[in-house]
């Protein structure tokens, strides 16, 4: 049983277009975590979270934690190519499912 | 600096025979992970060290998988006797503090158990 579950589990699309991720919990965590994984390559962090209703920004990607401290988004705008790979969500250390994004040229 | 170093990248074995997977982490790091990922059930944590001492191995899936950390720069992952189920990529990663979540793993280690 997956603590985290993220959502959608695929996602392909042209690039340009805008996308939103997913990861939800009934779980209240102190904070959470998102990484990027590109093949043959362990988890690279992006970002952390802690505030519930925070709101944080790395260039294109913007990383929000809910309000209530269960869920969080990553909102990609004009997506590359180069974001290309799996989104993974965690939290006290495990891990969600991961969401697979392909970004076509 | 160096990130998190595993060994080997891969590994080929046949069933039955035992496999040492290598982990250094980051020097100073005082939290070592290991975690286990397949297509079927994602990225699973196997068990956990806070300055060297297992702190929680509940997700260590049977007596034939045993972890060691004799000194703050080296961690195995033990698996005797391998069995074809368990291949998959082993990941270690290290965090500088404990329950930050911000972990840097390794490459990983490929192992196929034939």
């Amino acid at each position: 049983t997956q603590l985290l579950e993220q959502s959608p589990q695929f996602l392909s699309i042209q690039e340009g277009e805008n996308l939103t991720v997913y990861c939800n919990s009934s779980s209240v965590f102190s904070s959470l975590q998102w990484y990027r994984q590109e093949p043959g390559e362990g988890p690279v962090l992006l970002v952390t979270v802690v505030t519930g209703g925070e709101v944080k920004k790395l260039k294109r990607l913007t990383f929000q934690f809910g309000d209530a401290r269960k869920d969080s988004s990553l909102h990609i705008t004009a997506a590359q190519p180069g974001d290309t790979g799996l989104y993974l969500c965690a939290g006290a250390e495990r891990f969600g499912a991961g969401t697979r994004l392909t970004v076509k040229p | 600096d160096a990130g998190v170093i595993q060994s080997p990248r891969h590994e080929v074995t046949e069933m039955g025979q035992e496999v040492t997977l290598r982990c250094k982490p980051i020097s100073g790091h005082n939290s070592l992970f290991w975690y286990r990922q397949t297509m079927m059930r994602g990225l699973e944590l196997l068990i956990y060290f806070n300055n060297n001492v297992p702190i929680d191995d509940s997700g260590m899936p049977e007596d034939r998988f045993s972890a060691k950390m004799p000194n703050a720069s080296f961690s195995t992952l033990k698996i005797q006797p391998s069995e074809p189920r368990d291949s998959a990529v082993y990941f270690c990663a290290s965090s500088l503090a404990w329950g930050s979540g911000e972990l840097f793993f390794g490459e990983g280690s490929r192992l196929t158990v034939l």
